[in-house]
């Protein structure tokens, strides 16, 4: 998981705040993927985006969650006025132009966000 | 939606002894991919499979992609004490579109 950069690490946030996490890809990658875990859960897809289009954000909460990859500058995931059960890790992912044989996605280290 | 079935939840074994886990899905996926994750970390990828019956190693993991597309499994061959961690399946229908994983496999290696 080599270079795909989130930060920050650790976040914590009382209800009703917002949690901005930020997310650069590995270089020369230009597909961004969110996904959330819960402890001791698997990953589930969050959201999906190249630069500047939001691919798949089927897996997106309906309110108070929202992402962006712009031209220039980290992917954002932003949650706002958060509740205790938006705790958990979220965790980043890119890949490369993605080819008939198949592409392969490299993750981050997370985002472990509290909510208190 | 998509679901994986991850088997077992949870492996104690000792050290040097091989293990097996295995995912199921409802549906078929063009690519399985096999993750570890250590706790406070992301998960990091250890195995890509593309093809239909294809059989790949990595070092002392060795993992296949099911004939029907619907399956895969991992193995472990003499296990060390730094395999310990949870290892995750997921597939991926099209290139460059969501994985979906499952729930993972808690391995646990006694010295």
């Amino acid at each position: 998981n080599a270079g795909v950069m989130q930060n920050p690490r650790h976040l914590v946030r009382r209800r009703g705040q917002e949690a901005r996490l930020r997310c650069s890809p590995m270089k020369g990658h230009s597909h961004v993927y969110w996904y959330r875990q819960l402890p001791e859960e698997g990953l589930k897809f969050m959201v999906y985006l190249q630069k500047e289009n939001i691919i798949d954000e089927s897996g997106m909460p309906k309110e108070r969650f929202s992402a962006e990859f712009p031209k220039e500058g980290p992917s954002i995931l932003r949650i706002q006025q958060v509740v205790r059960g938006d705790s958990a890790a979220y965790f980043c992912a890119s890949s490369p132009v993605g080819s008939y044989s198949g592409n392969t996605i490299y993750f981050g280290e997370g985002s472990w966000l509290t909510v208190v | 939606g998509q679901q994986l079935n991850q088997s077992p939840q949870s492996m104690f074994i000792q050290e040097g002894e091989d293990v097996s886990m295995n995912c199921t899905s409802s549906s078929i996926f063009n690519t399985w991919l096999w993750y570890k994750q250590e706790p406070g970390e992301g998960p990091v990828l250890l195995i890509a499979l593309y093809k239909a019956g294809e059989l790949t190693s990595n070092g002392r993991l060795t993992a296949q992609f099911g004939i029907t597309r619907k399956d895969s499994f991992l193995n472990i061959s003499a296990s060390i004490p730094s395999d310990v961690g949870i290892y995750f399946c997921a597939g991926q229908e099209t290139s460059g579109s969501r994985l979906t994983f499952g729930e993972g496999t808690q391995l646990t290696v006694n010295p």
